[in-house]
């Protein structure tokens, strides 16, 4: 069963524009991550917050989680057109060793 | 050069037949995992190893088979009995249980069953 729900399902903007993307999740995590995916490629890995921490940035990415709410959000600032990707969080889920991806987020931003 | 492969990048089978994925990593990860990512849709795991000769069933485990008897290969069969095997699959590994660690994921394969 997939634990993440992201929000929006897909997202267009232009270049420069900042893009917001949301993370829900149901059950208690050790740590969220997000990943990106260029079409029919793997995943790349982005950022990797804790359960203990609230905000993480990674050059133009921050991401912050609220565990009260099981939400979490990744805010990617000045977006370039290779920054079209599908974008997706993954909760590592207390005592056991897998990740729970979410359903993606696709963004296209515009040159 | 360290990193995942898969092969082949297209896999084009008829019903029936079992198919090997081939999945290989030499980041000296313990752990391996296979997804399987229908179009539109997020990844759902299929099977993991922790640990070489041991490996578990994910979420989706009916009609796949797996063997970890090298700490760098961990193959995939998909088999006759796998109702809807047409799909994107991902195979990746991490430095530890995926609670903790990051995964690192191969370009994957697209089988296509006719």
């Amino acid at each position: 069963s997939q634990q993440g729900e992201e929000d929006p399902q897909a997202l267009s903007i232009q270049e420069g524009e900042n893009a917001t993307m949301n993370c829900s999740y149901k059950t208690s995590i050790n740590n969220l991550q997000w990943y990106r995916q260029n079409s029919g490629r793997g995943l790349v890995h982005l950022i990797l917050i804790r359960s203990n921490e609230r905000e993480k940035h990674s050059g133009r990415l921050r991401v912050t989680l609220d565990t009260s709410k099981k939400s979490s959000s990744l805010l990617i600032t000045a977006s370039r057109a290779a920054d079209t990707a599908s974008y997706f969080c993954a909760t590592g889920i207390y005592n056991t060793d897998k990740l729970i991806f979410g359903t993606g987020t696709r963004l296209q931003v515009f040159p | 050069d360290g990193g995942i492969t898969q092969s082949p990048k297209y896999l084009f089978r008829k019903e029936g037949q079992n198919v090997t994925l081939s999945c290989e990593q030499n980041l000296n990860h313990d752990a391996m995992y296979w997804y399987r990512q229908d179009p539109g849709q997020g990844l759902r795991l299929i099977y993991y190893s922790q640990i070489v000769n041991d490996f578990q069933k994910g979420d989706i485990a009916e009609g796949y088979s797996v063997s970890r008897e090298k700490k760098e290969s961990f193959p995939l069969t998909v088999t006759s009995a796998q109702k809807n095997p047409t799909a994107f699959y991902l195979c990746a590994s991490s430095g530890g249980a995926s609670g903790s660690y990051e995964q690192y994921f191969g370009p994957g394969t697209r089988l296509t069953v006719t």
